[in-house]
């Protein structure tokens, strides 16, 4: 079946600093890649998306390419800020074998300090 | 436009007792998908209406079920409530069933 697999966290950078969060997938189809954010108390948002393998998507100074080689889609901001505080997913929709139901991770929770 | 609204945004039950969330998606769309997200841990696909039938299930027991009405809008209604029910239920709704989802803000349902 399909799975995703973030970084284990929480995470804790200074503003200003370089982000990296991994994500690696298995999917058996090809699937669709996305970033989550949810910021607390609140519902998830889309951050950005690829949908086939070399696509790279990009949202608010964050990017993430697909990498169908290595089955990736890691995370990155080069320069974080106090309000990317969140929790960030990486999920997945593989439309070949299971419509259009989303996978995610467990997570990743990042605190960006002043 | 207004976005995904879900009711109530928290309540609290007992161990046996049923429960109705509700969830009215997105102008124009005709499609919603349910989540279920325990603490620390990220969503989990229960289910996905399109167009008021069931278009997918994921790994839930049969005491979840849900309803989709002709303004697709949803319910998702729980049975026999189980301490591990406790959790976020997250609601997204879509213009299609292979288009991007938009989330609500969800609601939060301990069991007590």
């Amino acid at each position: 079946g399909n799975s995703v697999t973030q970084m284990e966290g929480p995470v804790t950078l200074s503003e200003e600093a370089f982000l990296t969060i991994n994500c690696t997938y298995t999917a058996t189809g090809y699937p669709s890649l996305f970033w989550y954010v949810q910021y607390p108390g609140e519902g998830l948002q889309l951050l950005l998306k690829a949908t086939k393998a070399d696509d790279k998507g990009s949202n608010k100074g964050f990017e993430a390419t697909y990498r169908k080689e290595t089955t990736s889609f890691h995370l990155e901001k080069g320069s974080v800020q106090v309000s990317d505080s969140a929790v960030y997913f990486c999920a997945l929709s593989d439309q070949e074998t299971s419509g259009s139901r989303l996978t995610f991770g467990e997570g990743t929770q990042l605190t960006v300090n002043p | 436009e207004t976005g995904v609204t879900q009711s109530p945004t928290h309540l609290i039950k007992t161990r046996g007792q049923q429960v109705t969330l509700r969830c009215s998606s997105q102008s124009g769309h005709n499609t919603v998908s349910w989540y279920q997200q325990a603490l620390g841990q990220g969503p989990q696909f229960i289910f996905q209406y399109y167009r008021e039938e069931e278009n997918g299930r994921g790994n839930f027991p049969p005491r979840f079920s849900g309803l989709q009405f002709p303004n697709y809008s949803s319910e998702l209604n729980v049975n026999a409530l189980e301490l591990d029910d406790s959790a976020l239920y997250l609601c997204a709704s879509s213009p299609g069933t292979n288009r991007e989802q938009y989330f609500g803000p969800g609601t939060r349902l301990t069991v007590t």
